[in-house]
C-alpha cells in the first residue's frame, strides 16, 4: 500500500510569485486535506477536498486555492506569495469511514524571500 | 471556536523516566482525538487515535486517555528512550463548515530524552 506523497520537498520563491504544491493520496482514500504549519506552531487547516469538490475551508484568504483530480490526487495553489506564507505544507488523505483517521505526507517546505 | 492547548511546551527528562504530556480542548463536540509525533522538519506520524466514545488507547509503551466531558487528554510514555525525542502534537477531529472533518492541533510538546 502506497502512502501519501508530496512534491516538491523544498521550494524557494520570492514575494508576489505563485506556487503549486502536489499531493498523491493513499490508495483507497478519496479525501485530501491541506494544512499549513508555521515554525514552532501546530498545523492549521487550509481546506479539504472530497470527490473533486471543496467541502470545507479554514481561515485562509482566497489566494489559497486547490484542486482534486479524478484519481484523488490534489494540488494546493498559492498566489501573490507573502513572507508569512513561509511554512511546512502538509497534505493528509483519509477515507470517509467511521474512524476518521488522516494519514499525513512528509510535507513541502516553502520559503518565501 | 475549538482551541487546543498543550502543556508543557517543552520537556527534558533522563532516559528511563515515565512521563505525561497534557492536552486540553475547549469544545467537547469532537469526533476523535489523535496524538502525533513529528521529528524536526518532517511530516506527522500517527501514534494513537481515541474515538469520542472511548476512554483510552494503548500501543506498546504509549497510553493515551480521553476525558471528553472535561476536555482533556493525556499521553503517557513509559520507560522513555532517547529515540522518543521529538515534538508530540495533540489534535481533535470535528466537523467544520460544510461536511469536512477538520483536525485542530495544539502547538505541541517538544520532548528531549537525555541518555
Amino acid at each position: 500500500e502506497t502512502g501519501v506523497t508530496q512534491s516538491p520537498t523544498h521550494l524557494i520563491k520570492t514575494r508576489g510569485q505563485q506556487v503549486t504544491l502536489r499531493c498523491s493520496s493513499q490508495s483507497g482514500h478519496n479525501t485530501v486535506s491541506w494544512y499549513q504549519q508555521a515554525l514552532g506552531q501546530g498545523p492549521q487547516f487550509i481546506f479539504q477536498y472530497y470527490r473533486e469538490e471543496e467541502n470545507g475551508r479554514g481561515n485562509f484568504p482566497p489566494r489559497f486555492s486547490g484542486l482534486q483530480f479524478p484519481n484523488y490526487s490534489s494540488e494546493l495553489n498559492v498566489n501573490a506569495l507573502e513572507l508569512d506564507d513561509s511554512a511546512l505544507y502538509l497534505c493528509a488523505s483519509s477515507s470517509p469511514d467511521a474512524v476518521g483517521r488522516q494519514f499525513f505526507g512528509p510535507g513541502t517546505r516553502l520559503t518565501v524571500l | 471556536k475549538q482551541e487546543v492547548t498543550q502543556i508543557p511546551a517543552a520537556l527534558s527528562v533522563p532516559e528511563g523516566e515515565n512521563l505525561v504530556l497534557n492536552c486540553s480542548f475547549t469544545d467537547s463536540a469532537i469526533y476523535n482525538l489523535q496524538w502525533f509525533r513529528q521529528d524536526p522538519g518532517k511530516g506527522l506520524t500517527s501514534l494513537l487515535l481515541i474515538q469520542s466514545s472511548q476512554r483510552e488507547q494503548t500501543s506498546g509503551r504509549l497510553n493515551a486517555s480521553l476525558d471528553k466531558s472535561s476536555g482533556r487528554s493525556t499521553l503517557y510514555i513509559a520507560a522513555s528512550q532517547p529515540g522518543d525525542s521529538a515534538t508530540y502534537l495533540c489534535a481533535v477531529l470535528r466537523f467544520s463548515s460544510g461536511s469536512a472533518r477538520q483536525l485542530t492541533f495544539g502547538s505541541g510538546t517538544q520532548l528531549t530524552v537525555l541518555p
